[in-house]
């Protein structure tokens, strides 16, 4: 069964400081992987998506990277701000798309 | 601004009364797709359309269907709401433009449903 797993389920930091999420992925054959970003009561919105050759991918301050070996991606957040207080959710496509379940990122003053 | 829209942002329905959500989008991408999501939980695809091809997903119930009568519009019809159908409902299109990705989904703000 195709499965996208991500860690932390949620995050609290210090505005300013960086961070990074996690996901892992069972999804076979690879298509692509997609990072987004959720804020609450809204649509998510795509940060990067990056295909079977392309190990790292950024968006200003968010720097998607991935591992197709060892089928995991991360986002790393640099500089955090308050409005990135949000869920991040990574959607991994093999034709169809799975999605992760998300961390929910908190950025505190 | 091309984009992907969804009316109305908050729908209140009673228990067992059909309801209908609207989605457009001026993206004229070829795939829209209806998502259901629940609170702390990734979106659930319940059906696509591929041009006017229809695809729904194997446990969708079939209290939900959808239409789609030309490229820019696309509607969920929950025939009989129950409890459980509260939640927010995404669209979400997907498609050939030129400097976007082909995968890459474009989300609407989602309805967020109400059952009374």
């Amino acid at each position: 069964k195709n499965q996208v797993e991500q860690s932390p389920q949620s995050l609290i930091i210090l505005e300013g400081k960086n961070c990074t999420l996690q996901c892992n992925y069972t999804v076979s054959p690879f298509s692509n992987l997609r990072w987004y970003k959720q804020d609450t009561g809204r649509g998510p919105v795509s940060l990067t998506i990056m295909t079977f050759s392309e190990n790292t991918k950024s968006n200003g301050r968010y720097t998607a990277t991935l591992d197709a070996d060892t089928k995991q991606s991360s986002l790393h957040i640099t500089a955090s701000q308050l409005s990135d207080s949000a869920s991040y959710i990574c959607v991994v496509s093999a034709g169809k798309s799975t999605f992760g379940d998300g961390t929910t990122l908190t950025v505190k003053p | 601004d091309a984009m992907v829209i969804q009316n109305p942002r908050y729908q209140v329905t009673q228990f067992g009364k059909p309801v209908t959500l609207s989605c457009s989008q001026t993206l004229n991408h070829n795939v829209m797709y209806w998502y259901q999501q629940k609170s702390s939980q990734a979106p659930k695809l319940l059906f696509h359309y591929y041009d006017k091809d229809f695809n729904n997903e194997a446990d969708t119930p079939d209290n939900f269907q959808s239409r789609r009568p030309n490229t820019s519009f696309c509607f969920l019809d929950i025939r009989s709401p129950g409890l459980g159908d509260a939640a927010m409902y995404l669209c979400a299109t997907s498609g050939r433009t030129s400097g976007g990705s082909k995968e890459t989904q474009y989300f609407g703000p989602g309805t967020r449903l109400l059952v009374l």
